[in-house]
């Protein structure tokens, strides 16, 4: 398998406009995680879904921010209206089952909103 | 406070020293332990996984967990400049989610 696979890997915006992340996981992992790292902060968990229904987003940090999985192999992670402060890099990751088992990162986007 | 304390460094050690790491929490419900290693302009992949207290061994990582502290170490014996990365720790209890530190940044120097 390919494994975790985000697109863009860069993206540069001015603020105020709208931002897509994509992220397609390994085939037969049924959850999925939106991360969000920055030096401050860390890695911060944004939001995940089981079977493609999100199950718990109380990371999302604003109504700004919003995430669909519409099939299981393909999730997206939007930012409308983008700020500088949304800067940083965002990771999708999969894996098979919750909790403790091993989690599979993507290679991230990296955001710079100017 | 956070559920999950770890400090960023950085931390630079010359090349063939002992590399301790570490993190402290404050969850009592947290039961599986891991440390997960990150290259530079990478994402994170695990190195180790522990199941509640006691120690584990992989080659020159050891993995240890004291629950009865609230603590949790890595330790790299023989240090190489390959090893130079961010580490994380995380940690879970059962089928929540995944709780990770925010991370140390260590250098092996030649």
């Amino acid at each position: 398998d390919a494994g975790v696979i985000q697109s863009p890997r860069h993206e540069v915006t001015e603020m105020g406009q709208e931002v897509t992340l994509r992220c397609k996981p390994i085939s037969g992992h049924d959850y999925l995680f939106w991360y969000r790292q920055t030096m401050m902060r860390g890695l911060e968990l944004l939001i995940y879904f089981n079977n493609n229904v999100p199950i718990d987003d109380s990371g999302m940090p604003e109504d700004r921010f919003s995430a669909k999985m519409p099939n299981a192999s393909f999730s997206t992670l939007k930012i409308q209206p983008s700020e500088p402060r949304d800067s940083a890099v965002y990771f999708c990751a999969s894996s098979v089952l919750a909790g403790a088992d091993t989690q599979y990162f993507g290679p991230g986007t990296r955001l710079t909103v100017l | 406070q956070k559920e999950v304390e770890q400090d960023p460094g950085p931390l630079s050690v010359p090349e063939g020293a002992i590399v301790s790491l570490n993190c402290t929490y404050s969850n009592s419900a947290f039961q599986y332990f891991m440390w997960y290693r990150q290259y530079s302009r990478k994402g994170p992949e695990l190195l180790m996984y522990t199941y509640s207290s006691g120690n584990k061994e992989d080659g020159r990582f050891t993995a240890q967990v004291d629950k009865s502290s609230k603590y949790i170490s890595l330790f790299i014996r023989d240090s190489q400049p390959s090893d130079s990365a961010t580490y994380l720790c995380a940690m879970a209890g059962g089928a929540q989610k995944l709780v990770f530190g925010q991370g140390t940044r260590l250098t092996i120097n030649p």
